[in-house]
């Protein structure tokens, strides 16, 4: 149990459907994050959060919505999304003073068809 | 933008034996880290490296910074079966970006 929590562990999604990832942290952190993770490729930043503000879009395509309601929770919405997009989405997070030291979940594994 | 190139690849070794792998960048960077990842499940922190010549060790992992702050270095002593998984050195850049290496594949033959 690391204290990130995501839901769900897979996924598997037609290009036209419409999912939710979602992150929950237990360990009073104050920074999200959403990584993608593909194979044979080094992790990429996707967002950041800093107390629920997004601070950071890595040059996402919009077909990717994250929502943050609040410092424990982040959410990734998928929306048309496309078979290169198939991936591992981890979730982390940190204090913001401490922000090399990311806590990340199990990640969600997404196929898309 | 900044890229981490780790090395080896992959590995395969016996159990009991001593492992090396480093990461080299092109630019510097304030603070090294050093993440495991198991099947199934996110990285887990194991080292961070906050000053140029650091050496620190977690139980029988020793991770280096290297002087020139473009470098890194983990070795883990009289490996065990649990020792198998991924490992990712990462570079903090500033601004809660970190730029990580393309892993090290770790096999164990008992």
């Amino acid at each position: 149990e690391t204290g990130v929590t995501q839901t769900p562990r897979h996924l598997v999604m037609g290009m036209t459907n419409k999912k939710s990832l979602k992150c929950e942290q237990h360990l009073g952190h104050n920074a999200m994050y959403w990584y993608k993770q593909s194979a044979k490729k080094p992790l990429e930043l996707m967002f950041v959060y800093n107390f629920k503000e997004q601070t950071e879009n890595n040059s996402v395509p919009s077909r990717f919505s994250p929502e943050c309601p609040n410092s424990s929770h982040l959410f990734l919405h998928l929306h048309t999304l496309q078979p290169e997009d198939s991936a591992l989405y981890l979730c982390a997070s940190s204090q913001v003073r401490t922000n090399e030291k990311l806590f990340f979940g199990s990640g969600t594994q997404l196929s898309v068809l | 933008g900044q890229q981490l190139n780790q090395s080896p690849q992959s590995m395969f070794i016996q159990e009991g034996e001593d492992v090396s792998m480093n990461c080299t960048s092109s630019s510097i960077f304030n603070t090294w880290l050093w993440y495991k990842q198991e099947p199934g499940e996110g990285p887990v922190l194991l080292i961070a490296l906050y000053k140029a010549g650091e050496l620190t060790s977690n139980g029988r992992l020793t991770a280096q910074f290297g002087i020139t702050r473009k470098d890194s270095f983990l070795n883990i002593s009289a490996s065990i079966p649990s020792d198998v998984g991924i490992y990712f050195c990462a570079g903090d850049q500033g601004a809660q970006k970190l730029v990580f290496g393309q892993g090290t594949r770790l096999t164990i033959n008992p």
